[in-house]
């Protein structure tokens, strides 16, 4: 079974600076999605970016960017020049291709100081 | 579109009640997704419907949880009799035809048993 560790409950940074949330995942599969949602406190899930595993480019949405090692079965994510309004719980997950489940880590707490 | 739409926003029952959360999917998407989210078991997928028809149901926890989707605009997830270990945040999320297409959630309905 696919399985999605995100190893950092809570991050914090400061506003404009730049913090890299972790992910990594456990498939034997070799074409699959990966997301990162975004979960603000009024609880609606967002999709922030996604990547195709079969791409070699990392996906880049505005400030937000990640670094896809498929080799490692690494996904983190990057918010340069953090806003306030990104504050949020970030959850990484793991879709396989042609299958409709998506399998979501533990989430990690970001909390942005003005 | 206005999106997901779940309604209620929260839902307190007392243990033993009858519960129904209601979800209308985005307009034209053909796939629908009840997730439950919990402190302890974070994310997880009850159960999805294709086209209405009810594809996968592994995730639903017991006998006492059910899910109908009479047509391509709603969906139901009753919960009969509520208990207390059944207090989450329950989402619906809906996803248009297509291998590249990706799942948009609602805001989610808080349940809490007392």
């Amino acid at each position: 079974a696919q399985t999605v560790t995100q190893s950092q409950p809570e991050m914090s940074v400061q506003e404009a600076e730049t913090v890299t949330l972790s992910c990594t995942y456990d498939t034997s599969e070799s074409d699959y999605y990966l997301f990162w949602y975004k979960q603000p406190p009024s609880r609606q899930m967002i999709l922030v970016i996604r990547q195709e595993a079969y791409k070699q480019q990392n996906a880049t949405e505005n400030r937000f960017s990640v670094n896809f090692q498929k080799a490692a079965k690494s996904f983190s994510l990057k918010i340069s020049d953090s806003q306030l309004g990104d504050a949020a719980m970030y959850f990484c997950a793991y879709r396989r291709q042609g299958a409709q489940k998506l399998v979501f880590g533990q989430g990690t707490r970001l909390t942005i100081n003005p | 579109d206005a999106g997901v739409i779940q309604s209620p926003r929260h839902e307190v029952t007392e243990m033993g009640q009858e519960v129904t959360l209601r979800c209308k999917p985005i307009s034209g998407h053909n796939s629908l997704f009840w997730y439950r989210q919990t402190m302890m078991r974070g994310l997880e997928l009850l159960i999805y419907f294709n086209n209405n028809v009810p594809i996968d149901d592994s995730g639903m926890p017991e006998d006492r949880f059910s899910a109908k989707m009479p047509n391509a605009s709603f969906s139901t997830l009753k919960i009969q009799p509520s208990e207390p270990r059944d207090s989450a945040v329950y989402f619906c999320a809906s996803r248009a035809t297509g291998w590249n297409t990706e799942a948009f959630f609602g805001q989610g309905t808080r349940l809490t048993v007392v």
